[in-house]
């Protein structure tokens, strides 16, 4: 079955590391998509992707970063992590179906940056 | 600054009763609206989705939209426990692909 997968799942790292957490998908879509989850922000839209090598910026993106190189992958890298980055961190991925652009979510990664 | 609000809740119903979930948006552009369920600790998982004025109805899910008043709302028959979670509503503008989230309403459906 196709599905969406993000490792690891809780990571724990310091202030100043580079982080990079996974984002892989087997659907076969076009449309990738990184939030960052908060209490009382609700999902907060980081980085975006519409294919192949198009990376575009969200509401969040300072101190994130996103490359796509393939189809299935949207890898999120963290430049050098601080504490305001801690958060739940969900990909999603999408493709139009019959004019609708319905989204699917990962599992989600728990990031802890101490 | 395209919004999306709903109550934050907790809403909380007896088993068996009606839950009724609202969602009003700023956008007068928006075009296709969505219903996700989030269970603490999962990921949001989509439900239902609407697109034209009126009902849409999906087993015990109905979905109701009205464009003139931009207000969107989801109503759950014959609760049960296991619909107890956080109910994020979801709107896309048009060819716009992002979606604009509001923070969610918890639900509580009491045995």
């Amino acid at each position: 079955d196709a599905e969406i997968t993000q490792s690891p799942r809780h990571k724990i790292t310091e202030t100043g590391r580079q982080v990079t957490l996974a984002c892989h998908q087997t659907w076969n879509h076009n449309n990738m998509f990184w939030y960052r989850q908060d209490l009382g922000h609700g999902l907060r839209l980081i980085h975006y992707s519409y294919g192949v090598q198009d990376t575009n910026k969200g509401e969040v993106s300072d101190g994130y970063s996103v490359s796509r190189s393939n189809t299935e992958d949207l890898p999120l890298t963290l430049e050098s992590a601080a504490s305001s980055q801690t958060s739940v961190y969900f990909c999603a991925s999408s493709e139009v179906r019959g004019g609708i652009d319905e989204q699917f979510f990962g599992p989600g990664t728990r990031l802890t940056v101490l | 600054q395209k919004e999306v609000e709903q109550n934050s809740g907790p809403l909380s119903v007896p088993e068996g009763a009606i839950a009724s979930l609202n969602c009003t948006y700023s956008d007068r552009g928006s075009q296709s609206f969505f219903w996700y369920r989030q269970y603490s600790g999962k990921s949001p998982e989509l439900i239902m989705f609407i697109y034209s004025n009126g009902d849409k109805e999906d087993g015990r899910f109905t979905a109701q939209l009205n464009k003139a008043s931009q207000y969107v709302s989801l109503l759950i028959r014959d609760s049960q426990p296991s619909d107890s979670a956080t109910y994020l509503c979801a709107v896309n503008a048009g060819n716009n692909r992002k979606l604009i989230w509001g923070l969610g309403t918890s639900l509580a459906v009491n045995p």
